[in-house]
Formats: structure tokens, sequence, C-alpha cells
């Protein structure tokens, strides 16, 4: 089945240690996105890409990376910068054709402790 | 810069009844597209339905339809008949001609009641 796929589901990081989010998609979708979901919030978005090798700043993109090597690959890292990083992260998937909608992963909610 | 504004922060509706959620947006694109998605608790993202700019039509999937008005810069969500099920977060957003990214609004907590 063609999907999306995050991972971990939860993950828990101490302070001051980086961590990485996995999202990969077998929809041969061109664009992908990164959201960051507080509690009870909308989503922000942090960094995306239209293709490989390419991507852009979202508006909260401090404290975070991203790399697009693959199409079907855009892992976020999440960066002992990133003040407040305990959040649900949500990984999105779309084609570049216009009006067509994006397709969500099922998220990551991490947790520092 | 592109905006989704959600004015209503929590919903209520009785059960069977139609309700309408706001959103209201703000671009100079004038090409752009307007979504709707369903976040159960479960956090995952559902989408409901589209309305682009040049659709002459108010977009409708199934229960839902898109109540655009493009001079107010609108894009309402009714639901119609509803069911518990519908009990959720909405979230309205905007993806641009020029942009390219995917823009959120803060959404509404919708609760249906007995």
């Amino acid at each position: 089945d063609g999907g999306i796929t995050q991972s971990p589901k939860y993950l828990f990081r101490k302070e001051g240690q980086n961590v990485t989010l996995s999202c990969e998609q077998n929809l041969n979708h061109d664009a992908m996105y990164w959201y960051r979901q507080d509690p009870g919030q909308g989503l922000r978005l942090i960094y995306y890409s239209q293709i490989v090798n390419d991507f852009q700043k979202g508006d909260i993109a401090e404290g975070y990376s991203v790399s697009r090597e693959k199409k079907e690959s855009f892992p976020l890292t999440v960066t002992s910068a990133q003040k407040n990083p305990t959040a649900f992260y949500l990984c999105a998937s779309s084609r570049q054709v216009f009006g067509t909608e994006a397709f969500f992963g099922q998220g990551t909610r991490l947790t520092v402790v | 810069a592109q905006k989704i504004t959600q004015t209503q922060p929590g919903m209520f509706v009785q059960e069977k009844e139609a309700v309408t959620l706001d959103c209201t947006y703000d671009t100079s694109d004038p090409s752009y597209g307007l979504f709707w998605y369903k976040q159960p608790s479960s956090g995952e993202m559902i989408f409901l339905i589209y309305q682009g700019s040049y659709d002459q039509q108010n977009a409708t999937e199934g229960r839902y339809s898109l109540n655009f008005q493009k001079a107010r810069k609108s894009a309402n969500l009714v639901i119609s008949a509803s069911q518990l099920g519908d009990s959720a977060m909405y979230f309205c957003a905007i993806l641009t001609g020029t942009a390219s990214k995917l823009t959120f609004g803060t959404g509404t907590r919708l609760q249906v009641t007995l």
C-alpha cells in the first residue's frame, strides 16, 4: 500500500541531545513537509522540500535541520539548539500538481526528559 | 505572505444538525488552493475537501461542502447532518502558486453532542 511512514511513533530525548525523526513515502511525491504541533494548537511549518537536494525554511526552522538526498525520504533532526522541542511532529507529502492534497504520516511525539 | 485565520477555537453542535466552521485567508497570489483537514484525537490528518481559486462552483464531498466567497476571502466548511464521529479538530490550509508551501490555521475544535 502506498503511504507515508513516520518513525518512531514516540521518542524520548535527553536535554542537549540531537535526535532524528524519520519520514518515508512511497507515493512518488515531489514535495515533502515537516510540521510541529503543540497541544491544542495548529500546525506550524518547519521545513519543506519541493525537489531532491533542495529545501526551504518554514516559519519555525531555528533549531531544526533536514536533508533530502532521496525523493522518498525527508528526515528531520531536532538539534540541541531547539529550546523547547517537546511536541507532536507531522510529516506530509504531495504531488507538485497544483490542487492535490497533502498526505500525512501518523506523527512522532517527541518528549524531552 | 499567506495566512489563514480560524476565529472559532471551539464549536458545539447537536447530532444531525449542520455546522459551519469559519476560515478566512490572506494572499496576494491570484492562484491558490484551499484545503480542509480533520484531526481526530489519534493525531492523524484526514483530508476533507479542496477548493481552487479559479473554481466556479463551491466544492462538495459527501456531507462536506465549502462555502467559498472569493471577494470576502473566506472558505467556510459546512458539515451537514453532524455525527458523533465528526468530533475532532478541523484545520483550514492554503497553498499558493508562488510560495508552494502549505500553511495552516490554528484550528477549530468541534464537539458533536447527543
